[in-house]
């Protein structure tokens, strides 16, 4: 299976943007890029994902590489809520999209 | 729409009884997966099932462990004989064909 690599931990002030880097060089075309995040004391939340294309939604935007070896997860305005680890994760489209291979994550740390 | 359910939220077992956690998936949702999260630890993936059968069960361990989805009802993870090493957080993800989501998971903790 194709690995992610992130860094251990970022800071942000609150209301500032996060841009969270995720290094997948041994990606295949058909890996999709997924992001989760998971709380303190709560399960994976699912954030956002993408193929190619950069991707919008309510939680964040993902910005895809050219050459898809890498992508950054954008949070637009960090808020205390959004302190987590936040988990880039590779995989294919398939009945089994739910066996997911989390790694340490990038722990997000917000300050007011 | 309610999300993935488990339940208990928290267990707590003596060494040596068995643990059976519950995990109600979303409505409309036939794929069941497994996850355990030790202490410290990320999260590792455990077992795969449909509706009455065990699609990959390739991060179960080999003895004590076992999971089922019957045809009615939640599916189970039961774990026989707990030993203090099992004591971790158990998260359930149901999917329909697609994206999976994840239940607020099961604290158990083996005394």
């Amino acid at each position: 299976d194709a690995k992610t690599t992130q860094p251990n931990s970022m800071e942000s002030n609150e209301e500032e943007p996060v841009h969270l880097p995720c290094n997948h060089s041994t990606i295949s075309g058909t890996d999709y890029i997924h992001w989760y995040r998971q709380l303190p004391s709560q399960g994976p939340e699912y954030v956002i994902h993408g193929l190619t294309s950069n991707v919008n939604n309510r939680m964040a935007s993902l910005a895809i590489a050219e050459d898809r070896k890498s992508s950054t997860l954008i949070l637009h305005r960090a808020t205390l809520r959004d302190a987590a680890v936040y988990y880039c994760i590779l995989g294919v489209p398939t009945d089994s999209w739910g066996k997911l291979q989390f790694g340490a994550g990038t722990q997000v740390v917000v300050t007011p | 729409n309610a999300g993935v359910m488990q339940n208990p939220r928290h267990l707590v077992r003596r060494r040596g009884q068995e643990a059976r956690l519950r995990c109600s998936p979303m409505k409309g949702h036939s794929h069941v997966y497994w996850y355990r999260q030790l202490p410290e630890e990320g999260l590792k993936f455990m077992v795969y099932l449909q509706k009455e059968n065990i699609i990959d069960e390739s991060g179960m361990p080999k003895e004590r462990f076992s999971a089922e989805f019957p045809k009615e009802g939640p599916s189970i993870l039961r774990i026989q004989q707990v030993v203090r090493g099992d004591s971790a957080a158990y998260f359930c993800a149901s999917s329909a064909t697609g994206l999976a989501f994840f239940g607020q998971g099961t604290r158990l903790t083996v005394v």
